[in-house]
């Protein structure tokens, strides 16, 4: 069993809908990274969070520590959100950072 | 400030051949990791560097190497290629090491093919 495991891998969602993508994890963590991903490019923080919400424009990140559960919330959604949304955690025994697989949002027009 | 940069965007390379992979760090930042993303999979930790020493490795094998200069720039080096190297390469700049609480910076990456 990973480490990070996201849900669901893939989403197709309709321009306008609320979309919600969810990471658990099952080491102990000092932060949860929420990362995205276009085509073919590199990787773009959105979130660093370690207790609460933080919220970005239509981004909205929650983290729950107790149940080691995290989300990620984009609202009104609009075709240039599509890219891959990776959950990363930082290891707080390690240090280091362990990558969910990511989930490939596609939002059609 | 600039961001992280990384050259060169795309490689192509034959079995058993030798690479190096440049990453340049966000200015202020002393700490470079470097990861490798294959295809339809998360990125997995290579290594990091912290002030010119190595700070860390994850499960790869020796003939993966890495070097990080005064100026906090980095280079990943792969010897001997396999066809399995073929992946996007990755490089964050943060500043302070991994496990602090500092976010990091991730480099557009290249992408390396190995024939």
């Amino acid at each position: 069993k990973n480490e990070v495991e996201q849900s669901p891998q893939n989403l197709t969602a309709q321009e306008g809908e609320f979309i919600t993508i969810n990471c658990s994890y099952s080491v102990g963590i000092s932060a949860l990274h929420w990362l995205q991903q276009h085509p073919g490019g590199g990787i773009v923080s959105l979130f660093m969070l370690s207790s609460g919400k933080k919220k970005h424009g239509r981004l909205i990140a929650t983290i729950n520590i107790q149940e080691k559960h995290s989300s990620l919330h984009i609202t009104a959604s609009h075709p240039r959100d599509s890219a891959v949304y990776i959950c990363a955690v930082t290891n707080s025994n390690t240090g280091k950072l362990i990558f969910g697989q990511g989930t490939t949002l596609q939002v059609k027009p | 400030e600039t961001g992280v940069t990384q050259s060169p965007t795309h490689l192509i390379k034959t079995r058993g051949q030798q690479v190096t992979l440049r990453c340049s760090s966000q200015s202020g930042h002393n700490t470079v990791s470097w990861y490798q993303q294959a295809l339809g999979q998360g990125p997995q930790f290579i290594f990091q560097y912290y002030r010119e020493e190595e700070n860390g490795r994850g499960n790869f094998p020796p003939r993966f190497s890495g070097l990080q200069f005064p100026n906090y720039s980095s280079e990943l080096n792969v010897n001997a290629l396999e066809l399995d190297d073929s992946a996007l390469y990755l490089c964050a700049s943060s500043r302070g090491r991994q496990g602090s609480y500092y976010e990091q910076y991730f480099g557009p990456g290249t992408r390396l093919t190995v024939t």
